[in-house]
């Protein structure tokens, strides 16, 4: 069993659409968890972080964790064609400083 | 220059060749990171480095060889590599801050291809 699943897509929506994105994971020890967006030809950018569980807004992005689950979520609203990348999760447990745990990666496009 | 460079952006070598991809951070960082990235699977982490000290080697054969001269430079040195190495090879940077390096910046990638 991998650590990480995230179903890798590709996923099309039309633009203006709720676009929910997730990851479940297996190890209990992961306390952050990120959210990274890549566009083609470009490295992976940080798009959000969280602390445990929780939810947290940035604009038109919400990271929602629900460690009971074992299942992290990103929702996009309104989304635009610029959103249009790859998605990726990552987590990393405490005390294991600077090693990531990736998921496979969502394609997500969006549609004018 | 800003961010984190890499170069070549893209190369192609033959499994006998010998070439090096470069890395450099203009971010002022004290930790980086080389991962590998394959079609439809994760990020995979090669090497850590910690104030140049390697810190991680995440089982990477030994045909990848690591050198880290400064906290802003980064070198992957190939040798012998075989067709399954093809792949977008990743270098990133953060600060150690406490024990978690949550936010890693990362280069564009060197698309390597072994004909």
């Amino acid at each position: 069993q991998k650590e990480v699943e995230q179903d890798p897509g590709p996923l099309s929506v039309p633009e203006g659409a709720i676009v929910s994105l997730n990851c479940t994971y297996s190890n209990s020890a992961f306390q952050y968890f990120m959210w990274y967006r890549q566009y083609s030809r470009k490295g992976p950018e940080l798009l959000m972080y969280t602390y445990s569980s929780g939810n947290k807004e940035d604009g038109r992005f919400t990271a929602q964790v629900d460690k009971s689950s074992k299942y992290i979520s990103l929702f996009i609203r309104d989304s635009q064609p610029s959103d249009s990348a790859t998605y990726l999760c990552a987590m990393s447990p405490n005390n294991q400083g600077g090693k990531l745990i990736f998921g496979q990666g969502t394609e997500l496009s969006v549609k004018p | 220059e800003t961010g984190v460079t890499q170069t070549p952006r893209h190369l192609v070598m033959g499994m006998t060749n010998k070439k090096s991809l470069k890395c450099e951070q203009h971010l002022g960082h004290n930790a980086m990171y080389w991962y590998k990235q394959s079609a439809k699977k994760p990020l995979e982490l090669m090497f850590v480095y910690n104030f140049k000290e390697q810190t991680e080697n995440n089982s990477v054969p030994s045909r990848f060889s690591p050198e880290c001269p400064n906290s802003s430079h980064l070198f992957l040195h190939l040798h012998t590599l075989q067709p399954e190495d093809s792949a977008l090879y990743l270098c990133a940077s953060s600060n150690r801050t406490g024990v978690i390096s949550y936010e890693q910046y990362f280069g564009p990638g060197t698309r390597l291809t072994v004909t």
